[in-house]
């Protein structure tokens, strides 16, 4: 049990264009889900968190408006990367939880390439 | 943020030895713990977790050891595996704020 799926895996989009990602919990219902942002060889720096029916929170340094989080239902948080441009380039990876302190689950990631 | 750091970048070891992965923490408060194995281009696989009430917990081939004391975290993998061969993150969760940081990896490498 608990298994998130992202998709797509893959995106390489032109500069100027919006990307969506899709996180979604499979059998499980998640109230929470977190974005994360990956650079190659390094840690996993926290995003914001998606909060089902209300908005998400942002962690400080994050753009709300370049980032928008869209949290419409208990198995589906979606990540949109507005406007994008090269340095938004990254592995994006979402986690959810079936409760607040308990065992976190992450999705494959997203390989964002913008060109 | 809080700071969650690794000893080791790297580490080598041989197949069938033991591995041993250690990782500080800065919040006293934090409540749970977790160790993530990642592959090359892939999310992070959870290995093993432990609640800080406790001191200790064992998995199949993993355990991991907590010091509140001196806030550390090791993973300990016996019989290590070329498959083990990954990037190993440890994470704090924070209760009042709901999130996990994570420290900076250890890459293991495991030769045959």
């Amino acid at each position: 049990g608990a298994v998130v799926s992202q998709h797509p895996s893959r995106v390489i989009c032109k500069s100027g264009t919006s990307v969506k990602i899709e996180c979604r919990s499979l059998d499980f219902q998640a109230t929470t889900m977190f974005w994360y942002r990956q650079f190659p060889k390094k840690s996993l720096m926290l995003m914001a968190t998606s909060n089902e029916g209300s908005k998400a929170t942002y962690e400080q340094g994050v753009e709300k408006d370049k980032f928008l989080i869209n949290h419409a239902s208990l198995t589906l948080s979606t990540l949109t990367v507005t406007s994008a441009h090269p340095e938004d380039s990254s592995f994006y990876i979402c986690s959810a939880s079936k409760a607040r302190g308990y065992g976190y689950t992450f999705g494959s990631g997203t390989r964002l390439t913008v060109v | 943020g809080e700071s969650v750091g690794l000893h080791l970048p790297t580490l080598s070891v041989q197949e069938g030895d033991n591995s041993i992965i250690n990782c500080a923490y800065s919040n006293s408060a934090s409540d749970y713990f977790i160790w993530y194995k990642q592959e090359s281009g892939k999310g992070p696989q959870f290995i093993i977790d432990i609640r800080s009430n406790m001191d200790k917990r064992q998995g199949q081939r993993v355990t991991v050891l907590l010091n509140k004391t001196v806030k550390h975290l090791s993973l300990q993998i016996a019989a290590t595996q070329p498959g083990d061969s990954a990037v190993y993150f440890c994470a704090e969760h924070l209760y009042n704020f709901n999130k996990f940081y994570f420290g900076s990896g250890t890459k293991l490498n495991v030769k045959p």
